[in-house]
C-alpha cells in the first residue's frame, strides 16, 4: 500500500472549516484513500473514503486531486469534540478470501481550540 | 452501522498471568478481523490478521505464542496474553471488516502489567 504523509498537528478555531491535507504521491489506480480519527484512548472511528470523486457525509467532505496524488479532509463546523489524530490511509480492496489490513502512521493531531 | 464491541476496557493483572480480550462484531459478520496495539503517544501497530477458522497471521516481531489469537466464529476473536510482563502494558486495539470496504474498530483494552 501507498505511503502517505501528513503534517503531525494543526490547530482550528470552533466553529471554523478544518482541512486536513494528506500527500500520498505513490498511490496507484486501484488504491482507496481512507480517513479515521482517534479521540484520546479510543479506537479509531471511520470518517470517509474515496477513490477519486469527491465524497461528502454527515462528517465531513474528502476532496482528492485529480492526479490523486494528494486529498483534503474537511470537517466543515469543527467543534471541541472534533479534537483527535486523523489518520489518512491508502489501500487497495481485496475481494474475497481474506482482506488485508489497515497500515497506520502518525496522523495529524487536530486541536480545535474554543 | 457496524458495531464492534470490545471487553474489557481495562485490566490489570499481575506479571507472569495471563489475561484474555474479547471482540466481537455485533451486526454483521466479521470475515477477517485484525489486532493492534498502541503505546502511549505513538500510532497503532498491527499485530496479526486472523480470518474465521484460520491460524492467525502474525505481523514481524510479535511472538505467536505469547500473543494466542483465536478467531472460532463470525462473530468473535479473541486475544490472550500469556504470561504478561509490564512490558506488555499498552492499548490493544481489535478491528473487523465483513468486505474489506470499511473497517470497525472496538473500543480497545487498557492492559496495565503490575
Amino acid at each position: 500500500d501507498a505511503k502517505t504523509t501528513q503534517p503531525p498537528s494543526m490547530d482550528c478555531a470552533e466553529g471554523r472549516a478544518a482541512n486536513l491535507p494528506c500527500n500520498h504521491s505513490t498511490i496507484s489506480g486501484n488504491e482507496y484513500v481512507y480517513w479515521y480519527r482517534q479521540i484520546h484512548s479510543q479506537g479509531p472511528q471511520y470518517i470517509i473514503h474515496g477513490l477519486k470523486n469527491n465524497e461528502t457525509n454527515e462528517m465531513a467532505s474528502l476532496i482528492i486531486t485529480e492526479d490523486r496524488k494528494s486529498s483534503t479532509l474537511i470537517l466543515p463546523h469543527a467543534t471541541l469534540r472534533d479534537t483527535a489524530v486523523y489518520y489518512c490511509i491508502v489501500r487497495a480492496l481485496l475481494y474475497g478470501g481474506s482482506q488485508g489490513n489497515l497500515i497506520f502512521g502518525k496522523g495529524t493531531k487536530l486541536s480545535v481550540k474554543p | 452501522g457496524a458495531v464492534v464491541s470490545q471487553h474489557p476496557s481495562r485490566v490489570i493483572c499481575k506479571s507472569g498471568t495471563s489475561v484474555k480480550i474479547e471482540c466481537r462484531s455485533l451486526d454483521f459478520q466479521a470475515t477477517t478481523m485484525f489486532w493492534y496495539r498502541q503505546f502511549p503517544k505513538q500510532s497503532l501497530m498491527l499485530m496479526a490478521t486472523s480470518n474465521e477458522g484460520s491460524k492467525a497471521t502474525y505481523e514481524q516481531g510479535v511472538e505467536k505464542d505469547k500473543f494466542l489469537i483465536n478467531h472460532a466464529s463470525l462473530t468473535l476473536s479473541t486475544l490472550t496474553v500469556t504470561s504478561a510482563h509490564p512490558e506488555d502494558s499498552s492499548f490493544y486495539i481489535c478491528s473487523a471488516t465483513e468486505t474489506g470496504r470499511r473497517y470497525t474498530f472496538g473500543s480497545g483494552t487498557r492492559l496495565t502489567v503490575v
